[in-house]
């Protein structure tokens, strides 16, 4: 069964600290997402990834920085967390056959 | 950007019911795909169904189906038959053929199965 798995389910986390969040997928997928969850906001693409070493913003990048080193990995980085970036946040990988995602389980992260 | 919305944030259905979730997108596009996906509390996005612009006859996934108006630009999901399983968020999206692999979500409806 094709996994995408985000290591954390829930993270507190003080303003300023520098925050990882990672997501690993099994599924030798070359696209991966990352998307924020908000109340009344949907979802929100933060930062997209075509390939390793590849990067695009996303409809809100401010704050966030992303890493792909290897093909399975794709990481958010919160340089210096503030509290409006408390949220959900789920990462998605696609399948280029037929372009359908698979999420995670998503990261709920509190900045205090 | 495209724009998806969905104007019912909370909808409820007895069991066993029908219940029609609303959705509406704008585009200029004439190729294009359409989703529902569903979160139920253990925050896992499942794919319900999937829409080809290009079909005319509506999805259907068992107790699932769809009714796409192109022309209205109107994507909604009817479940029948509705089960306590059901209930969850229910998220509308949208990705174009052409320009690009990135989704378009709705901001969600709420849906609650009363038994």
């Amino acid at each position: 069964d094709v996994k995408v798995t985000q290591s954390s389910r829930y993270l507190v986390k003080r303003t300023g600290e520098k925050v990882f969040l990672e997501c690993v997928q099994d599924m030798d997928h070359e696209n991966m997402f990352w998307y924020r969850q908000d109340p009344g906001l949907g979802l929100r693409l933060i930062y997209f990834s075509y390939d390793v070493k590849m990067k695009e913003k996303g409809d809100i990048p401010e704050g966030y920085s992303v890493s792909r080193e290897k093909k399975e990995r794709f990481s958010l980085i919160l340089e210096s967390a503030s509290t409006n970036q408390t949220s959900m946040y789920l990462c998605a990988s696609q399948d280029t056959t037929n372009y359908g995602y698979t999420f995670g389980s998503g990261t709920r992260l509190t900045v205090v | 950007a495209q724009t998806v919305t969905q104007s019912q944030p909370e909808m409820s259905v007895q069991e066993a019911e029908t219940v029609t979730l609303s959705c509406t997108y704008d585009t200029s596009e004439s190729d294009y795909y359409l989703f529902w996906y569903k979160q139920p509390p253990s925050r896992q996005m499942i794919l319900v169904i999937r829409q080809e612009a290009y079909k005319q006859q509506n999805a259907t996934e068992n107790r699932f189906s769809v009714n796409f108006q192109k022309a209205a630009k109107s994507f909604s999901l009817k479940i029948s038959d509705s089960q306590l399983g059901d209930a969850a968020m229910y998220f509308c999206a949208y990705r174009s053929a052409n320009t690009g692999n990135q989704f378009y979500f709705g901001t969600g409806t709420s849906l609650t199965v009363i038994p």
